[in-house]
């Protein structure tokens, strides 16, 4: 099965930082999906992303899948305290399976 | 702008018993996901539905799982005899296609006792 391994697992930093959060896979990913989740409520698409080299950016939000496809990572640039949340990466298999990664949570300190 | 829908928000259940969840998925959307979160853990997949039959579901997808689109709207989890274990959060999703961005629903907290 595909593994989506994330890390840091959880991240605090101080507002105004940048930081970033990594997503590695098993196996080379055809489809590498970024999601918010906020605590106890549901998931909000980020990006996507399908070709090696890919970079796509959403305000201070970055997301890069690597040439490989087996890696990627998501950059925010001056952090604030409304891009507190779990962020999840997901990607899936030829079968239809989708899966997702271990999650980071993210804490922005004003 | 459209979303998807869950009812209830919370259930609360005896082990045991049967419980259904009820999502509605945006209307134009073709497939439709149920995912399952147990607290603390990751967002794991449960099953994927197209064209009104299972597409793929994963090992979690036992016989005591079953889902269903009864009409043009709603899309429901059942569970035929709960167990501690099965208490998470449940999580709709729905897309237009079967690759891109998948919408999600804002989750039913369903808790076994």
């Amino acid at each position: 099965s595909q593994e989506l391994e994330q890390s840091p697992q959880s991240l605090i930093v101080q507002e105004g930082k940048n930081l970033t959060i990594n997503c590695t896979s098993s196996k080379t990913l055809y489809g590498l999906y970024w999601y918010k989740q906020k605590y106890g409520e549901g998931l909000i698409f980020l990006m996507m992303l399908q070709k090696g080299g890919e970079e796509k950016s959403h305000e201070k939000i970055t997301a890069k899948l690597d040439e490989k496809k087996q890696q990627s990572s998501l950059h925010i640039t001056a952090s604030q305290p409304s891009h507190a949340g779990i962020y999840l990466c997901g990607a899936e298999n030829t079968g239809n399976q989708f899966y997702f990664g271990t999650g980071t949570s993210l804490t922005v300190i004003p | 702008e459209p979303e998807v829908t869950q009812t209830p928000s919370h259930q609360v259940t005896q082990m045991g018993q049967e419980v259904i969840l009820r999502c509605v998925p945006i209307s134009n959307h073709l497939y439709f996901y149920w995912y399952r979160q147990i607290l603390g853990q990751k967002v794991e997949f449960l099953v994927s539905f197209y064209n009104n039959e299972i597409s793929e579901k994963s090992e979690i997808f036992d016989d005591q799982f079953s889902v269903e689109r009864p009409d043009g709207s709603n899309f429901t989890l059942k569970i035929r005899s709960t167990k501690l274990e099965d208490s998470a959060m449940y999580f709709c999703a729905s897309r237009l296609q079967g690759a891109g961005e998948q919408f999600f629903g804002p989750g039913t907290r369903l808790t076994v006792l």
